[in-house]
């Protein structure tokens, strides 16, 4: 069974605390991404890594960075934690082009920035 | 911005009957669309998708209708049962999928 995992589930954090948010996906996918999901706004792509060590920016980049020193592993790093950044985070994997592009995603960190 | 607009935000439907889900989008250069259903507590998940160069595809009761010249598709959910109760959520994508754009997502609560 594929998976995507989410290191936490639900996260508390202060302002200015700088957050690590972890992900590992076990089907060697050469995609990986991190969303947050916001009421009435659906998901919105933060970054994206097609390689190990390879990033690009998402539509909403602002606040975050992210790491791939590992194919299977994608980290989101929120550089000094903001309470607009209160969200669900979700990440996925997918394989990159022809019929496969499914995306498959963890099961979301809930992040309250206080 | 490429967007994928999805109407309605909320929809209630009677046990048994159709729920129906639409999308516009506006960049012709996507080439994937797909739908993907949420439950609570979960990440999204693939429920069904097409490709531009059909106009409808069915897997059991879900269905797609695209019409290209409209740059218009919609999820059918034919006889609605309460456990189809869930967030969906349009998507499109182009050339291997490095970014999918999203809709809002529309809430489904079908009633026992």
């Amino acid at each position: 069974d594929v998976k995507v995992t989410q290191s936490s589930r639900y996260l508390v954090k202060r302002t200015g605390e700088k957050v690590f948010l972890e992900c590992v996906q076990d089907m060697d996918h050469e995609n990986m991404f991190w969303y947050r999901q916001d009421p009435g706004l659906g998901l919105r792509l933060i970054y994206f890594s097609y390689d190990v060590k390879m990033k690009e920016k998402g539509d909403i980049p602002e606040g975050y960075s992210v790491s791939r020193e590992k194919k299977e592993r994608f980290s989101l790093i929120l550089e000094s934690a903001s309470t607009n950044q209160t969200s669900m985070y979700l990440c996925a994997s997918s394989s990159p082009g022809g019929e496969g592009t499914e995306a498959f995603f963890g099961q979301g960190t809930r992040l309250t920035v206080v | 911005q490429q967007q994928v607009k999805q109407s309605p935000q909320s929809l209630i439907v009677q046990k048994g009957g159709i729920s129906i889900i639409n999308c516009a989008y506006e960049n012709t250069a996507f080439d994937y669309f797909p739908w993907y259903q949420q439950f609570p507590g979960k990440g999204p998940a693939l429920l069904i998708a097409i490709r531009p160069d059909v106009s409808e595809k069915k897997e059991g009761r879900f269905t797609i209708s695209f019409n290209k010249s409209a740059k218009q598709f919609s999820l059918h959910i034919m006889d609605s049962q309460p456990g189809d109760s869930a967030t969906y959520f349009c998507a499109a994508s182009k050339g291997g999928g490095f970014k999918t754009i999203f809709g809002a997502g529309t809430r489904l609560f079908v009633k026992a």
